[in-house]
């Protein structure tokens, strides 16, 4: 059973397409992210949702918008994709707030 | 602002030296100290963690250790294996009521059997 899975692993798309990234968690926790993994691994916050509200929304394009329709559940929808956009993306989920964080496998996106 | 800082970007240690990673905090609030490991292609997997009213932590061949006053904390690793070879983050969650996690760049470990 995977505590937090992410769907898909891999997408490959076209600049200026809309997506969306998956993520599910079975472990009851109360939180859940998005983090940013660009390609010099640097991992960066992007949203986070505790019990379906969001806490902390970082300075990230509009065209990024999550959504939480339970507490085990956080979408990621990106529109009007841009090269910038590559990167590997990844969910997470924590029982505390920031704290003790347990990540889904990624996705990596691919914009061409 | 918010930073993190770790050094150093790359070590490469002998199999059975120890291993040691430095990371610095700008906020003094901060109250959590995480480590993460990251084998490549793979998720970032917690190793070791420890709490603001804490100075030292160990577990097996891991140990944290946390300088409040110098805003410091660092990660040792004693007789590295080869399946150790992997990125370690550095992670200090801000004091605030914002709770954020902020990561460090990582440090890309490899030991040579």
């Amino acid at each position: 059973d995977t505590a937090v899975s992410q769907t898909p692993k891999y997408l490959v798309t076209q600049m200026g397409n809309d997506k969306s990234i998956k993520c599910e968690q079975n472990l009851g926790h109360d939180t859940m992210y998005w983090y940013k993994q660009d390609s010099k691994k640097f991992l960066k916050i992007m949203f986070s949702y505790n019990n379906k509200e969001l806490i902390i929304n970082e300075t990230v394009p509009n065209r990024f918008s999550p959504k939480s329709p339970d507490k085990a559940h956080l979408n990621l929808h990106i529109n009007s994709l841009e090269l910038g956009d590559s990167a590997v993306y990844f969910c997470a989920s924590s029982q505390g707030i920031g704290e003790k964080l347990f990540f889904g496998s990624g996705t990596q996106l691919s914009v061409l | 602002g918010e930073n993190v800082e770790q050094h150093p970007s790359t070590l490469s240690v002998q199999e059975g030296d120890s291993a040691v990673i430095k990371c610095t905090y700008s906020d003094s609030a901060s109250n959590y100290f995480p480590w993460y490991k990251q084998e490549l292609g793979k998720r970032p997997q917690l190793i070791i963690d420890i709490r603001s009213n804490v100075g030292e932590k160990k577990d097996q061949r891991i140990a944290v250790t946390l300088n409040k006053t110098a805003k410091h904390f660092s990660l040792h690793i004693t007789e590295t294996q080869p399946e150790d070879s992997a990125v370690y983050f550095c992670a200090a969650r801000l004091g605030d009521s914002s709770y954020k996690l902020i990561f460090g760049s990582g440090t890309r470990l490899l030991v040579r059997p």
